[in-house]
């Protein structure tokens, strides 16, 4: 299977916008899908087929894609979007993957 | 509500083994492929094993091949990952995820159960 490469932190004042890239050979042929998760609680999903907000996900949060790169975005990001995020991709033998995570501080 | 509950976590000694089972519950079990996936303390999110809803496609990652094994009773709308010849490194919370239909996405998670291994 292959890698996904995320930074290991980005930092972003409240209101400011906050941009969480993910790296991997094989994204210009498969979806990447993109997770929240808060201390001691499960991931969530936030974004999936590169782009797509589940329902219930608030409209700050957006993705794209572009070559052999996927990058969440948060406009606009409140305190309570402090979290860690991954991003997570497959590969064409059925096996998933995850990328190392990247934490998200709010100043 | 949809729900996965997981259970069956634990202290176990380094070569010995664990069951883990997730219980689902308010929606067709029967409809979805199932995975679990594991995060260390402190560490980040490791896929483990994935199940076909009908049980014809089964994969796992490299780490856990040959001493783990997931399997399900969609009678019993449960999920299980049986857990062999445990290691240090497999000390994880384990979570089991649901997968969205023709997505490689997981949309519903269990809250996690917790395995220790140490002597």
């Amino acid at each position: 299977s292959y890698e996904l490469t995320q930074p290991p932190s980005v930092s972003v004042s409240p209101g400011q916008t906050a941009r969480i890239t993910c790296s991997g050979d094989a994204l210009p042929k498969q979806y990447a899908y993109w997770y929240q998760q808060k201390p001691g609680q499960a991931p969530v999903l936030v974004i999936y087929k590169d782009s797509e907000r589940p329902s219930g996900i608030p409209e700050r949060f957006s993705g794209s894609s572009s070559g052999t790169t996927v990058t969440l975005t948060i406009s606009g990001v409140q305190a309570e979007d402090e979290a860690d995020y991954y991003c997570q991709s497959a590969d064409s033998s059925g096996s998933v993957v995850f990328g190392g995570g990247t934490k998200l501080t709010v100043l | 509500e949809v729900q996965l509950v997981e259970s069956g976590g634990g202290l176990v000694k380094p070569g010995g083994s664990l069951r883990l089972s997730c219980a689902a519950s308010g929606f067709t079990f029967s409809s979805y492929s199932m995975n679990w996936v594991r995060q260390a303390p402190g560490k980040g999110l490791e896929w483990v094993s994935s199940i076909s809803s009908s049980s014809s496609y089964i994969y796992y990652a490299d780490s856990v091949k040959g001493r783990f094994t997931i399997s399900r009773d969609n009678a019993k709308n449960s999920l299980y990952l049986q857990m062999n010849s445990l290691r240090a490194e497999d000390t994880a919370v384990y979570y089991c995820a649901r997968k969205v239909v023709a997505e490689d996405a997981f949309d519903i998670w269990g809250q996690g159960t917790m395995v220790t291994v140490s002597s």
